[in-house]
């Protein structure tokens, strides 16, 4: 299985400043079609989970232009280039490249 | 609107079996392949299974193979997840969610709570 981990697990961050997360495949997430099928989710508390990156760096519809996704292969990055309070909550990476799909063990982002 | 609602959750013993429902409305069901995730308490998210729009092909995690079945109905509008021989550590929240383009999980329910407990 692909194990996705992610870095920091917690991120405390001013309100108006910007917040990455990284996430590390433990494998080359490119598939045999030539895409790369790295999703980046939002959990806020209370609702259900949320997509806002698709294949690395396409955001989903409705999702803010000041969250962006980059990478390649194993390495893959979520910015929030300026972090409002409705962002706070946790986020994951997810490989939907093979089965079983793997999510990383999340984000937590706070405010400080 | 495009909606998913799961249904079926409870208190269940270790041991025994439940089935959850999960309802789409607001699109063509018929065309999307659907997946099971889980939340335990205090973790993170788990996938499940999937099944291809037209019930030809399933996956399953390791964690739930040979105890859980995917199924649907698509004259219904329903997915389904027989949860059998059920322990403790199957204690999660449950969303459906519906399989996009591009392989995402593009639409989620609100999730229904399954507590194994003696």
């Amino acid at each position: 299985d692909i194990v996705m981990t992610q870095t920091p697990l917690s991120s405390p961050v001013t309100l108006g400043q910007p917040a990455s997360i990284s996430c590390r495949s433990s494998q080359s997430l490119v598939h045999s079609d030539g895409n790369t099928y790295l999703n980046w989710l939002q959990h806020r508390p209370g609702q259900p989970p949320r997509l806002l990156i698709y294949k690395i760096s396409n955001r989903f519809s409705g999702v803010p232009d000041r969250f962006s996704g980059s990478g390649a292969g194993t390495d893959f990055t979520l910015k929030i280039s300026r972090v409002e309070a409705e962002d706070v909550g946790v986020y994951y990476c997810m490989q939907a490249t093979q089965f079983p799909h793997t999510f990383g063990q999340g984000t937590k982002l706070e405010i400080k | 609107q495009v909606q998913l609602v799961e249904s079926g959750g409870g208190v269940v013993q270790p041991g025994r079996s439940l089935r959850l429902s999960c309802a789409a409305s607001g699109f063509t069901f018929s065309s999307h392949g659907m997946h099971w995730v889980r939340q335990a308490p205090g973790k993170g998210l788990e996938w499940v299974a999937v099944i291809w729009y037209d019930g030809s092909n399933k996956y399953y995690a390791d964690s739930v193979k040979g105890r859980f079945t995917i199924s649907r109905d698509n004259s219904e509008n329903t997915l389904y997840l027989q949860m059998s021989s059920l322990r403790a550590e199957d204690t999660a929240v449950y969303y459906c969610a519906r399989w996009g383009d591009y392989r995402t999980f593009e639409i989620w329910g609100q999730g229904t709570m399954v507590t194994v407990s003696s």
